[in-house]
């Protein structure tokens, strides 16, 4: 059975700190991609990573997927009440050809 | 353009009671995802369609849980004898493909039915 296991589960910090998210996997997967759902919403996608050591940046996020495709991670830089919410991991395994999502981290940023 | 949409968007419902969940997909997208998600935690996974192939439904907790797919549009999940451990939001997505062939395609995602059971 393959789990993705995201850590911490919960992060509360003050405005304008750094802070960095992890997802972990026994497993190694063919992609990644990481959501953040907001209260009452669906899950957004922010990005896909697809290659080992791959990094990604969106404004104040820097994605990284591991060199061996098990894990990855989120930092966001200077954090913003904006950035509330909760982020989800999810690993594609494509030689199941199954989609598996983390428990996700729940992100609470202090004004 | 439309997304993914749901309805309903509450069902309060007595255990015991049989409920349908809809979903409608945003069009030409052949895959659609169904997942569950308890309070505060995250997706589980229940039944995915992919075009004509037969659904994978590997993740459906129990026999009261099935789905259905009109083609490549509407899609209704069905529990039946809905039991308390049954309260959660429903949540469903498509996307333009499954990533059989190793691609990973964006999921969008409807905005769930909370379905509480009394």
């Amino acid at each position: 059975t393959q789990l993705l296991e995201q850590s911490p589960q919960f992060l509360s910090i003050q405005e304008g700190e750094n802070l960095t998210v992890y997802c972990n996997s026994s497993s190694v997967f063919s992609s990644l991609q990481w959501y953040r759902q907001e209260p009452g919403e669906g899950p957004v996608l922010l990005v896909t990573v697809v290659t080992g050591g791959e990094v990604k940046k969106l404004k104040r996020l820097t994605f990284q997927f591991g060199d061996a495709r098990k894990d990855s991670s989120l930092h966001i830089t200077a954090a913003q009440p904006g950035d509330t919410g909760l982020y989800l991991c999810a690993g594609l395994y494509s030689s199941a050809s199954k989609i598996i999502f983390g428990s996700g981290t729940r992100l609470s940023i202090r004004p | 353009g439309a997304g993914v949409s749901q309805s309903p968007s509450n069902k309060v419902t007595e255990k015991g009671k049989d409920v349908e969940l809809r979903c409608d997909p945003i069009s030409g997208h052949t895959a659609l995802y169904w997942y569950r998600q308890r309070l505060g935690q995250g997706l589980e996974f229940l039944i995915y369609f992919q075009g004509n192939s037969a659904p994978d439904k590997s993740g459906l907790p129990s026999d009261r849980f099935s789905a259905e797919r009109t083609g490549e549009s509407v899609s209704t999940l069905t529990i039946q004898r809905t039991q308390q451990e049954d309260s959660a939001v429903y949540l469903c997505a498509s996307s333009l493909g499954a990533g059989l062939a190793g691609e990973f395609y964006e999921q969008y995602f409807g905005p769930g039915t909370r379905l509480t059971v009394t």
